[in-house]
């Protein structure tokens, strides 16, 4: 168990709907990072968020947004949901930023199917 | 532009032997690279990392090796176990540089034949 949590386990959902993705770090961990896995892909950089501001992001559309509340726990909101987005979404965290090596810590990730 | 490439998609080792994943990557501003270890419907596991500023980093039955002029790293689990069988990505980030997001490679599927 990584410390990670990540809720719901499996979503199953209809194109154009919009779902909520939500995560809470480890205990202490500022950071947060979404990941999303599509079918026989690696693990693709979405955003990062440290300490409720966004500090990154990678390859994430703009139908997708995700915010850090100040209880550090963090959502992923994916709307206009098309075939293509079903995958899984992994959050991770990690304790503090740069100047210092830290991993990564992931939760057990959302499965998202969109029909 | 796959920046953390593993070339083996599969790999089958007999048990009690040296299991061998390799990764090859092309930012030369990746300073810190991590194995991670993934089951089935599970999150990614961090199994070791290692920093730019060393060439070796063990832990029990896990060393990785990184070649900093080659930009390639070697993970190595000796011996290998039947509870070893996964898929294992390799992943690098540029933290000294701000950037502490992943880049993961596609993975590599081991399977330890009993």
């Amino acid at each position: 168990d990584s410390g990670v949590t990540q809720t719901p386990k499996h979503l199953i959902t209809a194109t154009g709907q919009r779902v909520t993705l939500r995560c809470s770090p480890r205990s202490g961990d500022l950071s947060v990072y979404w990941y999303q896995q599509s079918l026989d892909q690696g693990l693709q950089f979405l955003i990062q968020y440290y300490n409720g501001e966004e500090r990154a992001k990678g390859n994430i559309l703009e139908r997708f947004s995700a915010q850090q509340f100040p209880d550090l726990h963090s959502e992923l909101n994916l709307s206009s949901l098309e075939l293509g987005d079903s995958a899984l979404y992994f959050c991770a965290s990690s304790a503090i930023l740069a100047v210092t090596y830290n991993e990564q810590f992931f939760g057990p990730g959302t499965r998202l199917t969109v029909l | 532009d796959q920046q953390v490439k593993q070339n083996s998609p599969s790999l089958s080792v007999q048990e009690g032997r040296i299991s061998i994943l390799n990764c090859d990557y092309t930012n030369s501003m990746f300073d810190y690279f991590l194995w991670y270890k993934k089951y089935p419907a599970e999150g990614p596991t961090f199994l070791i990392s290692i920093s730019s500023i060393k060439d070796k980093n063990e832990d029990g039955r896990f060393t990785v090796f990184l070649n900093k002029s080659a930009k390639h790293l070697s993970l190595h689990i000796v011996p290998s176990q039947p509870g070893d069988s996964a898929v294992y990505f390799c992943a690098a980030s540029a933290v000294l540089f701000g950037n502490e997001k992943l880049t993961f490679g596609t993975g590599t599927r081991l399977t330890i034949i009993p």
